[in-house]
């Protein structure tokens, strides 16, 4: 069983679309990370969210925090090919565990 | 300068042989980590190190042996290698446990045939 569940594994869409990424669990967390892994590079960091309710944006990304800390959704507004990538939830429940992360392709 | 750097990038090797990635991070951090990455993309912790004492060793075959010569530094060791660990090896450092900030490495691209 997966501490966090990522949904959906894989998503296909065209430039212009919004999306959104969600990250579920039963357990309660102090905070979760956003990472996004480019092809052939390392996951970096793009956000942490640590209050119940909190919502944070980075350009056309907006994260959520749910407001019972078991959850977080990513969402992408308006989606460029350079959007492509592995995107990851990660919690330091003890250690710092992934969800399965999410394959997101955007074609021109 | 980059952060969190690990060589080699791509090692193709024979079944059985015995095999060293190592990792070096520039930051001053305290915690460093080796994470295995599967086809599937699913990103594991295997190891984690503060100040050159284990901290996690998670549920990893003894054939891999982490090395910490200095809170810099974490290399990995693995013997008599299996078609099941190739994989991506991503060597990470953070300021501490807990939940700061994980800078990852490229990764290492390792291929047992």
């Amino acid at each position: 069983t997966q501490l966090l569940e990522q949904s959906p594994q894989f998503l296909s869409i065209q430039e212009g679309e919004n999306l959104t990424v969600y990250c579920n669990s039963s357990s309660v967390f102090s905070s979760l990370q956003w990472y996004r892994q480019e092809p052939g590079e390392g996951p970096v960091l793009l956000v942490t969210v640590v209050t119940g309710g909190e919502v944070k944006k980075l350009k056309r990304l907006t994260f959520q925090f749910g407001d019972a800390r078991k959850d977080s959704s990513l969402h992408i507004t308006a989606a460029q090919p350079g959007d492509t990538g592995l995107y990851l939830c990660g919690t330091s429940y003890g250690k710092l565990t992934f969800g399965q992360g999410t394959i997101l392709t955007v074609h021109p | 300068d980059t952060a969190v750097s690990q060589t080699p990038k791509y090692l193709v090797t024979q079944m059985g042989n015995d095999k060293s990635i190592k990792c070096e991070q520039n930051l001053g951090h305290d915690t460093m980590y080796w994470y295995k990455q599967d086809s599937k993309k699913f990103l594991k912790i295997m190891f984690s190190y503060n100040n050159k004492e284990l901290i996690i060793n998670e549920t990893v075959p003894n054939r891999f042996s982490p090395k910490s010569p200095d809170k810099a530094h974490l290399n990995l060791h693995i013997n008599s290698l299996e078609l099941g660990d190739s994989a991506v090896y991503f060597c990470a450092s953070s300021p501490g446990q807990g939940w700061h900030t994980i800078y990852f490495g490229e990764g290492s691209w390792l291929t047992v045939v």
